[in-house]
């Protein structure tokens, strides 16, 4: 199995300033048809997970610009440019490379 | 628009089955390419993917849950059915189904998850 590690578990944010979320793969996500198959899920309190980031560095249909994906390989890191609010809830990384699809533990943000 | 819901028990007793439906709307599990996964998350932890059934009927399960886990659908009721033997305390969590597409290789629609407790 593809073992997903997040950093920090936990992030303390003040509203406008930056925050960065950091997810390794135990193998390289990067398949043989060139796309990196890692996604970047936001889940706030009590409701379901929803897709932000795409392969690495896509937005979402409807997703703020203030998030951002960048990375390549095994190395891979979530931003939010000016913390919201609404950003309040967990972060996840997840890995489609193969199965089984696996996350990360999840990174706390709280405002 | 594409919308999915969970059904089921909330409470279920050691060693007993779990039976979860999972009724969706907004596509169709007969277009190629398409796919329903189960995805479960205990109280306070990370996500866990549990199986896929695709519009073919392929079947693909965790393989640490594999020897207790059965997915199924029914076309005709745009529904995926997912059963899990053997039930335990540690296996309370919220279950989640939501929409995959093959070629996208990701989850984009989500149901609001049916929660699940073990206990006697």
């Amino acid at each position: 199995d593809i073992v997903m590690t997040q950093t920090p578990l936990s992030l303390s944010v003040t509203p406008g300033q930056p925050a960065s979320i950091s997810c390794k793969s135990s193998q390289s996500l990067l398949h043989g048809d060139g796309r990196t198959y890692l996604y970047w899920y936001q889940q706030r309190p009590g409701q379901p997970p929803q897709l932000l980031i795409y392969e690495v560095s896509n937005r979402f249909s409807g997703v703020a610009d203030r998030f951002s994906g960048s990375g390549s390989g095994t190395d891979f890191t979530l931003q939010i440019s000016r913390v919201k609010a609404e950003d309040v809830g967990v972060y996840y990384c997840m890995q489609s490379l193969q199965l089984p699809l696996t996350f990360g533990q999840g990174t706390k943000v709280e405002i | 628009q594409i919308t999915l819901k969970e059904s089921g028990p909330t409470l279920v007793k050691p060693t007993q089955t779990l039976t979860l439906t999972c009724t969706f709307s907004g596509f169709s599990l007969t277009t190629s390419g398409v796919a329903v996964g189960w995805i479960r998350q205990p109280p306070g932890r990370a996500l866990e993917w549990l199986a896929f059934i695709y519009w073919d009927d392929d079947k693909f399960y965790s393989p640490s849950l594999r020897s207790r886990l059965t997915i199924t659908k029914d076309t005709s009721k745009n529904q995926v059915v997912l059963t899990m033997t053997n039930m335990d305390p540690v296996d309370t969590a919220t279950y989640y189904c939501a929409h995959w597409f093959k070629n996208l290789g990701y989850f984009d629609c989500w149901g609001q998850g049916s929660p699940v407790t073990v206990s006697s």
